[in-house]
Order: structure tokens, then C-alpha cells, then sequence
């Protein structure tokens, strides 16, 4: 079945630092790409998301490019603020089937000031 | 426009009980999912309802049971809870006929179970 992976957290970055979040997926096709953030005590915000090989998402300074050959969904932003500090999950959704999206296991970034 | 909407915010029931969990949609999408997220964990996929039908099953037993009404609001009920059910239980909402596949979520509701 499909499947998404994650780099293991949790994350802690300076202020200003650069920041990646490794997404790989497992699925049929070309499915849809999508990173959500989870403030916390809060539900989940779609962050920004793909539809096709090579179209790149982008919101609020962060960017993830879908990249077939690599099966990849990277979250990269140049430079995190304290507010970026939030559980990050990449999700896909599937070619068959509802629309039922499929998670990565999350990855908690800290930012500290 | 409001957004996806939950009721209730937390909730404690003791094992062997039932719960029913309520979600009214965004303005404008007619499909309902519900996910599960335990702590520490992504969502997991419960089921989906368009149409107030039930569209597509996750991994999960016959104690988990949803519906949907008319006005394309939903409700979740659980039977005979688990101390294993307790997690927060997201209800996102959609529009079938976009095909970006964008789920907007609610805020969830905390379960409880002791």
C-alpha cells in the first residue's frame, strides 16, 4: 500500500538557520503531495502541497519540490523563525480510491530564538 | 467563512463505553474524513463519507461507525472504548469534484479513555 516516510526528529535549529525535512512515499502513479503543520494543541494547516512530478509547492517562505525519479517531497526554507516551531507531517493521496490521505509519522521542529 | 468544526473539545469516558464525535464541514464541501492520531504519531485514516455514505474504510474495527446527514455534517461513534482509543480524532473536509485533493481539518476532538 502507499506509504510516506519522514526524517526522524525532533529538529532543533537556530533562528535564521536553514531548514530541511526529508519526505520520501512509497505509491502507484502519481499520486498528490502535501505538507500540513500542526501547531501546537492545535488540528493540522495545509502548509502547501504538489500535484505533478517537478511542480513545486510553496507558502510562506517554505518550498518542496515533487521529484518522481527520487520518489521525494522535501520541505526546505531558508531561513526559520521562533512561529516556524511546529510538528511537520508529509502526506499523499493516492491515484485509486477516495481521497484518503496517508501520513508520515511527523517531525517536531524547535526554533530557538 | 468558518472552517471545519468539531464538537466536543475533550472528552473522558471509561472503558467499555460509547462515544459520538461531531463534525460540520467547511462552507461548500460535501466529503467528510475522519482520522485518528495517536500521541506522537501521524493521522490515520478512519473512513470517508460523500453522499452520506461511507466511501472508503482505513484498518480499523466495526466499534468505529460514522454517518453523515443531509447538510453534509457527520458524526463518529465508537463502541465498547478501549483504553487503546484514546487520541485526538481529526474530521477534515473536502470538496470531491477538485481534483487537488486539498482536506481542510478541524481543530479535533481529545478522547480520553480510562
Amino acid at each position: 500500500g502507499d506509504s510516506v516516510t519522514q526524517m526522524e526528529g525532533p529538529v532543533t535549529l537556530s533562528e535564521e538557520a536553514f531548514l530541511t525535512i526529508n519526505c520520501t512515499y512509497t505509491a502507484t502513479g502519481y499520486p498528490s503531495l502535501f505538507w500540513y503543520v500542526q501547531y501546537p494543541g492545535e488540528g493540522l494547516q495545509l502548509l502547501l502541497k504538489a500535484t505533478k512530478a517537478d511542480d513545486k509547492g510553496s507558502n510562506k517562505g517554505f518550498e518542496a519540490t515533487y521529484r518522481k525519479e527520487t520518489t521525494s517531497f522535501h520541505l526546505e526554507k531558508g531561513s526559520v523563525q521562533v512561529s516556524d516551531s511546529a510538528v511537520y507531517f508529509c502526506a499523499l493521496v493516492g491515484v485509486q480510491g477516495a481521497q484518503k490521505l496517508v501520513f508520515g509519522q511527523g517531525t517536531r521542529l524547535t526554533i530557538n530564538p | 467563512d468558518a472552517g471545519v468544526t468539531q464538537s466536543p473539545t475533550h472528552l473522558i469516558k471509561t472503558r467499555g463505553q460509547q462515544v459520538t464525535l461531531r463534525c460540520s464541514p467547511k462552507s461548500g464541501h460535501d466529503t467528510v474524513s475522519w482520522y485518528q492520531q495517536a500521541l506522537g504519531q501521524g493521522p490515520q485514516f478512519i473512513f470517508q463519507y460523500y453522499e452520506e455514505e461511507e466511501r472508503q474504510r482505513g484498518n480499523f474495527p466495526d466499534r468505529f461507525s460514522g454517518h453523515q446527514f443531509p447538510n453534509y455534517s457527520s458524526e463518529l461513534n465508537v463502541n465498547a472504548l478501549l483504553l487503546g482509543d484514546s487520541a485526538l480524532y481529526l474530521c477534515a473536509s473536502s470538496l470531491v469534484s477538485l481534483s487537488s485533493y486539498e482536506q481542510y481539518f478541524g481543530p479535533g476532538t481529545r478522547l480520553t479513555v480510562t
